[in-house]
């Protein structure tokens, strides 16, 4: 069975400031890993998403994030983060077997972007 | 925009009752999958329609259910309504087959049961 953990629940930081939200997987089978982000009173959208191929994955409003498969982890960075940043990620995994893509997801994390 | 709607975005009811939410896909998609997002769960797969067919089932309980219909549309049922139901349903499609294994999601339906 697939399991994900989000380390930290909550994040804060100021603005201009690095941040990295870790998550780390467990599965069976190979693995395709996504970051969600909802922003409050809103549906997810995603951020990025790892299949197969280069480790280091470039998402949208500057997000990025590594597959280290010997750590199983799938940890989000950005190297400078905005106050619009505020939302709630999600890491997920999916085991991508036949057509049933079901994903896990982690607890999420909190992520707070303060002046 | 997702291209994924869901209907009603806010429902409140009493204990007991039932209710349906819908969802349409983005236009091409052939999968359904409804997740609910809630305080102490976190968010949890329920169930997986693809086509027509129900291919997976997470833990959804035995008081609701769900159907995709010709059109693709897709409809989760929940019934006998207790107050540990509320929460956010999300329904997500994607485009099942290839290397698409992107799931978008729709802006969820708030149940308050009260």
């Amino acid at each position: 069975a697939q399991s994900v953990t989000q380390l930290d629940s909550q994040v804060p930081v100021f603005e201009e400031a690095p941040v990295e939200l870790r998550c780390n997987y467990s599965s069976s089978v190979s693995v395709y890993l996504f970051w969600y982000v909802q922003y409050p009173n809103q549906g997810l959208q995603l951020l990025l998403k790892y299949l197969s191929g280069s480790t280091l994955v470039k998402g949208i409003n500057g997000f990025e994030a590594e597959f280290n498969k010997s750590q199983t982890s799938f940890h989000l960075r950005k190297p400078s983060v905005h106050i619009s940043d505020t939302a709630e990620y999600f890491c997920a995994v999916s085991d991508g077997g036949g057509s049933n893509y079901k994903l896990t997801f982690g607890k999420g994390t909190l992520l707070t972007v303060n002046p | 925009d997702s291209g994924v709607t869901q209907t009603p975005k806010h429902l409140i009811t009493a204990t007991g009752q039932r209710v349906t939410l819908r969802c349409s896909p983005r236009s091409g998609d052939l999968s359904v999958y409804w997740y609910q997002q809630s305080l102490d769960q976190g968010l949890q797969f329920l169930i997986q329609y693809y086509n027509g067919e129900e291919r997976a089932k997470g833990n959804i309980l035995e008081r609701f259910s769900a159907q995709q219909f010709p059109d693709l549309h897709s409809e989760l049922n929940l019934s006998s309504l207790e107050l540990g139901d509320s929460a956010l349903y999300f329904c997500a499609s994607s485009q099942s087959g290839g290397l698409s294994y992107e799931q978008y999601f729709g802006p969820g339906t708030r149940l308050t049961v009260t």
